[in-house]
């Protein structure tokens, strides 16, 4: 079965810093896509950005990006330049591709941007 | 254009009572997909639906069942509910069946078991 792992249910970056969330997840396929969700306290979930398992080159996505280590099954969302506006849940996801879709999403991990 | 709309918001049954929660994806969107979330944890995939063929199953009861119809609306089931059935239902919409486009979020529908 695949799972996905956030560490960190609470975290907090003051504005304008740099903030690190990390992921992990447990499969046995080798083709898959890796994704994180934010869901601000409206509660619509929206993608921030995504990340195709066969590819090496990190995604990104302006203040955004992902550091993607295959090997180690790890896949961390960095927010640049934090903005209150980025104050919410952060979801990873995983999904995989063969034998029928599936989604995957770990608990999440609530992120508050300090003025 | 309107987003994914959800109806409706909030809705509260009884132990033992069926539940129908009703999905409208986004214009030209022909995938549906559900998620079930429950308080404090990360949405659980139900089912994904694509031109009305089921695509995608969780590790869901057969008391759960969906269906779309040929506007590309959805609908998701749930009978003889339980109080573990508590929870906020969300709606997805998407171009094409594969999970890699970016899936749209309605706002859910709360439902709570007495």
């Amino acid at each position: 079965a695949q799972t996905v792992t956030q560490s960190q249910p609470e975290m907090s970056v003051q504005e304008a810093e740099t903030v690190t969330l990390s992921c992990t997840y447990d499969t046995s396929e080798n083709n898959y896509y890796l994704f994180w969700y934010k869901q601000p306290p409206s509660r619509q979930m929206i993608l921030v950005i995504r990340q195709e398992a066969y590819k090496q080159q990190n995604a990104t996505e302006n203040r955004f990006s992902v550091n993607f280590q295959k090997a180690a099954k790890s896949f961390s969302l960095k927010i640049s330049d934090s903005q209150l506006g980025d104050t919410a849940m952060y979801f990873c996801a995983f999904m995989k591709v063969l034998t029928g879709n599936q989604f995957y999403f770990g608990t999440g991990t609530s992120l508050t941007v300090i003025p | 254009d309107a987003g994914v709309t959800q109806s409706p918001t909030h809705l509260i049954k009884t132990r033992g009572q069926h539940v129908t929660l009703r999905c409208s994806p986004i214009s030209g969107h022909k995938s549906v997909s559900w998620y079930q979330q429950v308080l404090g944890q990360g949405p659980q995939f139900i089912f994904q639906y694509y031109e009305k063929e089921e695509r995608g199953r969780g590790n869901f009861p057969d008391r759960f069942s969906a269906r779309q119809f040929p506007n590309y609306s959805s609908e998701l089931n749930v009978n003889a509910l339980l109080l573990g059935d508590s929870a906020l239902y969300l709606c997805a919409s998407s171009w094409t069946g594969n999970f890699y486009q970016p899936q749209h979020f309605g706002d859910g529908t709360r439902l709570s078991i007495l």
